[in-house]
């Protein structure tokens, strides 16, 4: 599986953007990039995927580079509540997913 | 619609025992695994299954079983728990193993082995 690479720790205030990034140098042409978080003692949640073109709900953005080896999740206006470990993820066609350590998102009022 | 349930959500084992964990999911979904996640840690592949009679080992299958006899449920059995087995236990499903299509998590079965 191709790998990404993310920072450990991000920190944000309370109702500002935050933009966090994931690069995946690696990545081949049929893989999909997914954002995954985990917020404390939960599973996993589903945030967005793409695969070539920028991607927006309601949830966040996912920005993806023109030649796709970089990619940033974009929560427009954080909350106390998306304070969480944020996981990239890239994805084949027909395969598993493959978490590695994330990013923990800490989140100050 | 429940999504993707997980029972129990903590169990506590003695060495030796033999337990099952359970997940069902009623969206109709032909992909389903299990996952570990210890402290500090990303989550692990044990097993996973593209369809009912259908499974395959992960990253870390050694010490589990599972069997997928219907398209909700896939149980993942500890055949003779060990202290090195204490983890927390995600199991997910999605509609296919296809990379376009995102995942849903159960909430999770905290075990401890002692």
């Amino acid at each position: 599986d191709a790998k990404t690479t993310q920072p450990n720790s991000m920190e944000s205030n309370e109702e500002e953007p935050v933009h966090l990034p994931c690069n995946h140098s690696t990545i081949s042409g049929t893989d999909y990039i997914h954002w995954y978080r985990q917020l404390p003692s939960q599973g996993p949640e589903y945030v967005i995927h793409g695969l070539t073109s920028n991607v927006n709900n309601r949830m966040a953005s996912l920005a993806i580079a023109e030649d796709r080896k970089s990619s940033t999740l974009i929560l427009h206006r954080a909350t106390l509540r998306d304070a969480a470990v944020y996981y990239c993820i890239l994805r084949a066609g027909y395969s598993t997913l493959t978490f590695g350590k994330g990013t923990m998102l800490l989140v100050s009022p | 619609n429940a999504g993707v349930t997980q029972t129990p959500k903590f169990q506590v084992l003695k060495t030796g025992q033999s337990m099952t964990l359970q997940c069902a999911q009623d969206m109709n979904h032909e992909y389903m695994s299990w996952y570990r996640q210890d402290p500090g840690m990303g989550l692990r592949l044990i097993h996973y299954s593209v369809g009912a009679g259908i499974t395959d080992q992960g990253e870390v299958p050694n010490g589990y079983n599972v069997s997928r006899s219907t398209t909700e449920d896939f149980p993942l059995r500890l055949l003779s728990a060990a202290p090195s087995q204490t983890s927390v236990y995600f199991c997910a499903s999605s509609y296919s193993s296809y990379g376009g299509t995102e995942a849903f998590f159960g909430q999770g079965t905290r075990l401890t082995v002692v």
